[in-house]
């Protein structure tokens, strides 16, 4: 079963427009979730938690159980977030994750 | 400060080899982790390691196996090297102590990837 869904397997936008990357998990106990960032020719990296509510490189996400989503947001694409970009889940604390499909983030000068 | 090295970047094998990809980590992480990166599928778990000598199977084991006779190294195995192995394999480790509740773990540190070509 998908427990992680990336619907957009390429988000295209032009630098300066708003950013939603999209991500919904199928997981009925209490999950942790967060993304992932792989800039070109860099490692997976991490970019931000849901449970540390913070803001990393001026994106945010905010975990919604009722609608069990956990989109990326940014107000202002840069052309330095262009990125591969993947949501996990961890259910249960365990110890591995579990990865979306990804979504390709390429933000146009 | 590389600190999760994978020992090759690049590998060609033949079909019917037997391939071995080494992961190491300097952090003295407990677990260890062995993904394939497909286009359009994302990161595939095929084993997993929470201590020496102890494996778990992924969600993707089928073809491979896994050693771990130290903390620092978790080597990914494939028996018999197929066409359908041809990918990027992702290591990765991370802490027990950023696991379970309230907060659980800071995330996975990634290794830079081996990217296998089996002809």
């Amino acid at each position: 079963a998908q427990r992680v869904t990336q619907p957009e397997k390429l988000l295209s936008v032009f630098k300066g427009a708003p950013v939603e990357l999209k991500c919904n998990y199928s997981y009925s106990g209490s999950p942790e979730l967060f993304w992932y960032v792989q800039y070109s020719r860099q490692r997976l990296q991490l970019l931000l938690r849901h449970i540390s509510r913070e803001s990393i490189k001026g994106f945010t996400a905010d975990l919604n159980k009722g609608e069990t989503s956990f989109h990326l947001k940014k107000p202002f694409a840069q052309e330095e977030d262009s990125a591969m970009y993947y949501c996990a889940l961890n259910m249960d604390s365990s110890y591995k994750l579990i990865f979306g499909s990804g979504t390709r983030l390429l933000v146009r000068p | 400060d590389v600190k999760v090295t994978q020992s090759s970047r690049y590998l060609v094998k033949r079909t019917g080899e037997k391939v071995f990809l080494e992961c190491v980590q300097d952090m003295d992480h407990e677990n260890m982790f062995w993904y394939r990166q497909d286009p359009g599928l994302g990161l595939r778990l095929i084993y997993f390691s929470y201590d020496v000598k102890m494996k778990e199977k992924g969600d993707i084991p089928e073809g491979y196996s896994v050693s771990r006779e130290k903390k620092e190294r978790f080597s990914l195995i494939l028996e018999s090297a197929s066409t359908n192995q041809t990918s990027m394999y992702l290591c990765a480790s991370s802490s027990d102590q950023m696991t379970g509740p309230p907060y659980p773990h800071y995330g996975y540190t990634f290794g830079s990837g081996t990217r296998l070509t089996v002809v």
